[in-house]
């Protein structure tokens, strides 16, 4: 079975500086992978996702993420952090087709970003 | 648009009690996914619907029954609730294109916050 697993609870960054947050994921096939950012009381919103292609998916607010596949890895990455990017952050891996579809995600248990003045 | 919208926002049950959340969808989409979100452990897929009048087993469906009658609605039904199943409740939505190599973006709405007593 596909999972991804985010390794922090927290990550507390200075304004200004560069942000990064981890995912890593184990899929049998080939990984779709999302990053979904979460703002207080509110549902989660889209960031950006992979399929195929460039390892470097841009999304939005200026966020990006890396795809490794050596490393298993797709960190969620953002060069120049702001006090509004504060929120929580889920790494999800869609299921992959075999497993009956329905394009279904399995998320990870997210990351509590705190970007500072 | 209104995008993917939950009702009711919040919910205090006593234990035994029922009720049902209704979440609707304005973009024609096929899929239509229900997860709860507790602290620590992510959002978890109760069940989903990958069309009107189908439904399918998540993660976590125990306690849990849906319906589709229409493309558009997708309802959750609690029949006797139980204070495990305190948590926030998020619909979400998606399109889906067709083949394995098609992945499409899950649109959530704002959430049920429900309390079990």
């Amino acid at each position: 079975a596909q999972s991804v697993a985010q390794p922090e609870d927290q990550v507390n960054v200075a304004e200004g500086n560069p942000l990064t947050v981890k995912c890593t994921y184990s899929v049998s096939g080939n990984p779709y992978l999302f990053w979904y950012v979460q703002y207080p009381n509110r549902g989660l919103q889209f960031l950006l996702k992979y399929i195929t292609g460039d390892n470097l998916v841009k999304g939005s607010y200026g966020f990006e993420a890396e795809f490794n596949k050596s490393q298993t890895s797709f960190h969620l990455k953002k060069p120049s952090a702001l006090v509004s990017d504060s929120a929580l952050y889920f790494c999800a891996v869609r299921d992959d087709i075999l497993t009956g579809g329905g394009n279904k995600l399995t998320f990870g248990t997210g990351t509590q970003l705190k970007v500072e003045l | 648009n209104a995008g993917v919208t939950q009702t009711p926002k919040f919910r205090v049950l006593k234990t035994g009690q029922s009720m049902t959340l209704l979440c609707a969808q304005d973009m024609n989409h096929e899929y239509m996914y229900w997860y709860r979100q507790d602290p620590g452990m992510g959002l978890r897929l109760i069940h989903y619907s990958v069309g009107e009048g189908t439904t399918a087993k998540g993660e976590v469906p125990d306690g849990y029954n849906v319906s589709r009658l229409k493309k558009q609605n997708f309802l959750l039904g609690l029949e006797s609730a139980a204070p495990s199943q305190t948590s926030v409740y998020f619909c979400a939505s998606s399109y889906w294109r067709g083949g394995p190599e098609s992945t499409d973006t899950q649109y959530f709405g704002p959430g049920t916050r429900l309390t079990v007593l």
